[in-house]
Formats: structure tokens, C-alpha cells, sequence
């Protein structure tokens, strides 16, 4: 696609279950970012991927998070026993290796009843 | 002060010109960006300047950079409804990659 896209577009699930997101970026983009926006924190960096290097997971906020990214190009972020602190939108970028200009899907709204 | 700062509301009439501003925190980010947010919808890149430069005019926006001040500025002339969202500004701090947000200037377009 065009692109940025993200699956699903909303969540819902109860608290304790896993939750998987999916992200495909833009084709040809090396590096893909994921960023949470939740009322209460505005929007945090998540983790980043470039290429092959090592992902770069400073901004996880526990290890209940984890994120992975094959073939170098689509991603899935994984919440294990999900909390309803976890509730928020999560958006994913792919950009290009050189320069760092982000491209934002359109986000998956997470709902932990 | 630590965070990248931009100032909650603003409200203009259909046809005036809109200013956002923001004061952000690293004087040696490279890039520095707005983005849109509409209502349910994800970020949209408007532009974004590179730390060289002072101004940046894409059609009805015009970017101002004064590094001085870390101090970043969107003008959308002629604003119309259509230009009512969320706007966010960010940077690309030094070593980085990951891009630091503002809060988010909500823009309301009157009739």
C-alpha cells in the first residue's frame, strides 16, 4: 500500500488476556517506530527498529511489552497480560534510513476492560 | 525546561491566519516537525524544517525556526474548517531517532 497500515484499527480486550498489533510500513522503509498515545501521557516512543541493527526498546514500560519486526518489514507489537492502564492508541511510523522524516499509520485503539 | 511545550487552544475565524507555536527543549535536534491529528484518525506529516534553515513556506504554511529560542512556529493563512484538528509539533533529539512530542495545539475554525 500507499501507506503506514495498521491492524486492527480497535481493540478490545479484557484485562489479563495478550494482545497483538500489527504494523506494515511503507515499502522500501528500513527503519519502523512505535509510539502509544494515551490521555494521560500524550504521545511516548515505544521502540525502534532500523534494518538489522539491534531495536533500540528504551522506551518500553515493562516488560509485558515486546515487539518484533521479520523480513525487515512488518511488526508486531505484543502486550502480554494486559492491564487497563494499557489502554491507549498505539501508532507506528516507517521512515526511510537516511534523514529521519516519521510516516504514521493510523493507529490501533486499544480498549483493557 | 524538559519538555517540548506548546499552548492547549486556539480559536480563529474562517479566513484569518493561524499561528502554533512551540518551544522545544534540544538546540541541536536536526529536524523539527509539525503533524495533524484529526479526530480518530493517525498523524499526518504537514511539514518539517531542518535545523539549518530559519523559514520553510509550503502553500498556505509557513514554518519560523529561531534557534535561539528554540523557538518553532506553523502559520496556515487563510485557515479554513477544514484545518480544525490537532496539532503537534516534535523534534529529533541529538543521537535520537525516536521524535519527542508537544502536547498537541488543538485549532478551532469558527464560521
Amino acid at each position: 500500500g500507499a501507506g503506514v497500515s495498521q491492524s486492527p484499527s480497535n481493540k478490545v480486550t479484557e484485562k489479563g488476556k495478550d494482545v497483538e498489533l500489527r504494523c506494515d510500513p511503507i515499502s522500501g522503509h528500513t527503519a519502523l517506530y512505535w509510539y502509544r498515545q494515551s490521555l494521560g501521557q500524550g504521545l511516548e516512543f515505544l521502540i525502534y527498529f532500523q534494518g538489522n541493527s539491534a531495536p533500540d526498546k528504551s522506551g518500553l514500560p515493562s516488560d509485558r511489552f515486546s515487539a518484533e519486526r521479520t523480513g525487515g518489514s512488518v511488526s508486531t507489537l505484543t502486550i502480554q497480560r494486559t492491564q487497563q492502564e494499557d489502554s491507549a492508541v498505539y501508532l507506528c511510523a516507517s521512515g526511510a534510513t537516511s534523514g529521519n522524516i516519521q510516516y504514521f499509520g493510523a493507529g490501533t485503539r486499544l480498549s483493557v476492560l | 525546561g524538559e519538555d517540548v511545550e506548546q499552548s492547549l487552544f486556539l480559536s480563529v475565524r474562517e479566513g484569518d491566519s493561524s499561528v502554533i507555536n512551540c518551544t522545544y527543549t534540544d538546540s541541536s535536534s536536526t529536524y523539527l516537525y509539525w503533524y495533524k491529528q484529526e479526530p480518530g484518525a493517525g498523524l499526518q506529516l504537514l511539514t518539517y524544517i531542518f535545523s539549518n534553515m530559519d523559514m520553510k513556506q509550503d502553500q498556505r504554511l509557513t514554518v519560523l525556526l529561531n534557534k535561539k529560542d528554540k523557538h518553532l512556529s506553523l502559520r496556515i493563512a487563510d485557515t479554513q474548517t477544514g484545518d480544525s484538528a490537532i496539532y503537534f509539533c516534535a523534534e529529533s533529539p541529538t543521537g535520537r531517532r525516536a521524535l519527542t512530542f508537544g502536547s498537541g495545539t488543538r485549532l478551532q475554525v469558527q464560521p
